[in-house]
């Protein structure tokens, strides 16, 4: 079935960057997500690639997609203590619905 | 539009009671969504709606829940006779039409069933 794997822990210094590591196993998947979880909050959509794109940079933020491995990164450059919070991977097929990961808690150590 | 907005924020509930929750979508956002969360794992997709019709249903998660959207605008969730497993956070979430470019979720209401 339909999964999407991640790490569950992540601890940096600030300034540094932070790469945050997801595995899916639909083959089918064709819109891939990040979204940024901070307590209390629901989640918000940070980037997103489409299967058939390599890397997408939009700032601070880069998407690497291995599609023949099914492995999503995400890299936040120059991680500051706002950065801190859980970041989840997410794949869709373009169906009415999205599989998402369980989720990595970004730790920034000032 | 401020986003969608969930109401409300929190809910304690004795168990065997029925709760009812409200998701405000974006306007002009066509599709609307409900998700549950449970602590450390990513949001379970539960229904779909687009406009007021209610495109799947197959996960939810007993016939105790049931969600409605009758004028195709805001959307609600209710659970029936209430027991502890289904303490969690509900999200709602919507998106426009012809857009796969992600969701925007609300922040949520979390219910604690004691």
């Amino acid at each position: 079935g339909e999964d999407v794997e991640q790490s569950l822990f992540l601890s940096v210094r600030e300034g540094d960057s932070s790469v945050i590591n997801c595995t899916y196993t639909d083959s089918s998947s064709t819109y891939l997500y990040w979204y940024k979880q901070e307590p209390g909050a629901g989640l918000q959509l940070l980037t997103y690639i489409f299967s058939n794109m390599d890397m997408k940079q939009d700032q601070r933020l880069t998407v690497l997609l291995n599609k023949k491995d099914k492995h999503l990164s995400l890299r936040i450059a120059d991680t500051q203590t706002g950065d801190s919070a859980i970041y989840f991977c997410a794949e869709s097929d373009g169906g009415f619905k999205t599989i998402f990961g369980a989720g990595t808690r970004l730790f920034v150590k000032a | 539009d401020t986003g969608v907005s969930q109401d409300p924020r929190h809910k304690i509930t004795k168990r065997g009671q029925n709760v009812t929750f409200r998701c405000d979508p974006i306007s002009e956002h066509n599709r609307l969504y409900w998700y549950r969360q449970t602590l450390g794992q990513g949001p379970e997709f539960l229904t779909y709606f687009q406009n007021e019709a209610q495109l799947e249903k197959s996960r939810l998660l007993s016939d105790r829940f049931s969600a409605e959207r009758p004028k195709g605008s805001f959307s609600t969730l209710e659970i029936q006779r209430t027991e502890q497993g289904d303490s969690a956070m509900y999200l709602c979430a919507s998106r426009g039409q012809g857009v796969n470019y992600g969701y925007t979720f609300g922040s949520g209401t979390r219910l604690t069933v004691v």
